[in-house]
């Protein structure tokens, strides 16, 4: 069985501070897949970034950046001078490669003051 | 619009009566997911179609849930005898059929029922 966990469940800072979403995973299965969405206040779950299990090259995209560990399961998620607009719940998703449900993490609430 | 859509967005309904939600996935998306979620948690699965085929279903998907995809276009999730642990949001994705990359599921805006 799949398990997703995010041990923050609600994290608060001020405008431009740089904040990380701890995620980690666990699984039996070798080839899987990583997600992140956003689920701002208005409820729909936004589509973030996917990754796959065979590469371990972090990401970047624009404020936002992801660190991938395979040794240590955890898929992190930093954004950098953080906004208002960054305010919303961020859950980490998993799927095995021979699934097609998303086995999703309790999320964290991230609130940022202005 | 071109995004997943549900309908209703809310649901009040008295423990005992049925509901059924409906959702139009993105066009063209021959997959189509069903999840639900409970405040303050993540989406857990329910039930999935590729086209009109029910191919796997979760064991949350009590004998009360029914789903169902005909013509594999849009779906329908019905409730019976609702109950008042029913109250949750019921989220719909859908995706393409996996070719490389490109197999991320995109999210409808749910339907959020509330059971008295």
């Amino acid at each position: 069985a799949q398990k997703v966990t995010q041990a923050q469940t609600e994290i608060s800072v001020v405008e431009k501070e740089d904040v990380t979403l701890d995620c980690v995973y666990e699984t039996r299965d070798t080839t899987y897949y990583l997600f992140w969405y956003k689920q701002p206040p208005s409820g729909e779950l936004v589509f973030l970034i996917r990754r796959n299990s065979f590469d371990e090259q972090n990401e970047i995209s624009g404020r936002y950046s992801w660190n991938f560990q395979k040794s240590t399961s955890s898929f992190n998620f930093t954004i950098t001078a953080s906004q208002v607009v960054d305010s919303a719940v961020y859950f980490c998703a998993l799927r095995i490669n021979a699934g097609n449900m998303l086995t999703f993490g309790g999320g964290t609430r991230l609130m940022v003051k202005p | 619009d071109t995004g997943v859509s549900q309908n209703p967005r809310h649901k009040i309904t008295k423990r005992g009566q049925n509901v059924t939600f409906r959702c139009d996935p993105i066009s063209e998306h021959n997959r189509l997911y069903w999840y639900r979620q409970t405040l303050g948690q993540g989406p857990e699965f329910l039930t999935y179609f590729q086209n009109e085929a029910q191919l796997e279903k979760s064991r949350l998907l009590s004998d009360r849930f029914s789903a169902e995809r005909p013509k594999g276009s849009f779906s329908t999730l019905e409730i019976q005898r609702t109950e008042q642990g029913d109250s949750a949001m019921y989220l719909c994705a859908s995706s393409p059929i996996r070719r490389g990359d490109r197999d991320e599921q995109f999210f409808g805006p749910g339907t959020r029922l509330t059971v008295l």
